[in-house]
């Protein structure tokens, strides 16, 4: 069975501290995809990132980051010098391994960061 | 690149009515498009996938007759909640993949069904 497992529900720290967002996934596919999404009060799902299963390093994209690591089966995102335009609720999701490009979602982590 | 519109924003409607939302994608062809539906703090719950030109397919409990889905084309989905009742309100979203398969999935910004 695919499973992705965000176990952190919500998140809340103050503005300016790193922070840490945790995805643990199954699957039994040798090839598949990982992303993140970010969803604003606003509604709209805002894509993050994508890494397929061959690509272990690290992604750095200013004040976001990714650590993928298969061994633990994990793709955690973790945010620097967070800012209140942070808060959001993020998604992982997995691809699954066939054509129809559909995604297994977490539960999603809500952070809220305060001023 | 790769924007999704989705139109309305927000409707609502009385019960038995039926609502009409749609989904196109403005600046890219998409190939697959899908619908989800979400329950406030909850994660997404895919309901179908959609292929243009041919048939939806439907997430089980889905329930076929009382959403219809058409993707008559390359960048336009729509789904309708038939006969609406008050259960069926909820956040409709729906997302699109680009053509050739790069597997992101660009989503449109939601529309926030209210049946009364």
């Amino acid at each position: 069975a695919q499973k992705v497992t965000q176990a952190q529900t919500e998140i809340s720290v103050v503005e300016k501290e790193d922070v840490t967002l945790d995805c643990v996934y199954e699957t039994r596919d040798t090839t598949y995809y990982l992303f993140w999404y970010k969803q604003p009060p606003s509604g709209e799902l805002v894509f993050l990132i994508r890494r397929n299963s061959f690509d272990e390093q690290n992604e750095i994209s200013g004040r976001y980051s990714w650590n993928f690591q298969k061994s633990t089966s994990s793709f955690n995102f973790t945010i620097t010098a967070s800012q209140v335009v942070d808060s959001a609720v993020y998604f992982c999701a997995l691809l699954k391994g066939d054509s129809n490009y559909q995604l297994i979602w977490g539960a999603g982590t809500k952070l809220i960061i305060k001023p | 690149g790769a924007v999704v519109s989705q139109h309305p924003s927000r409707v609502i409607c009385k019960s038995g009515t039926s609502v009409k939302i749609e989904c196109r994608s403005l600046d890219f062809q998409a190939t697959t498009m899908f619908w989800y539906r979400q329950f406030p703090k909850q994660s997404l719950m895919l309901m179908a996938t959609s292929n243009e030109g041919s048939k939806a397919t439907y997430e089980q409990g889905v329930e076929k007759d009382k959403f219809l889905i058409n993707h008559a084309s390359l960048t336009l989905s729509t789904l309708t909640v038939t006969s609406a009742h008050p259960e069926d309100s909820s956040f409709y979203i729906c997302s699109a993949t680009l053509a050739g398969g790069r597997y992101e999935q660009y989503f449109g910004p939601g529309t926030r069904l209210t049946v009364t």
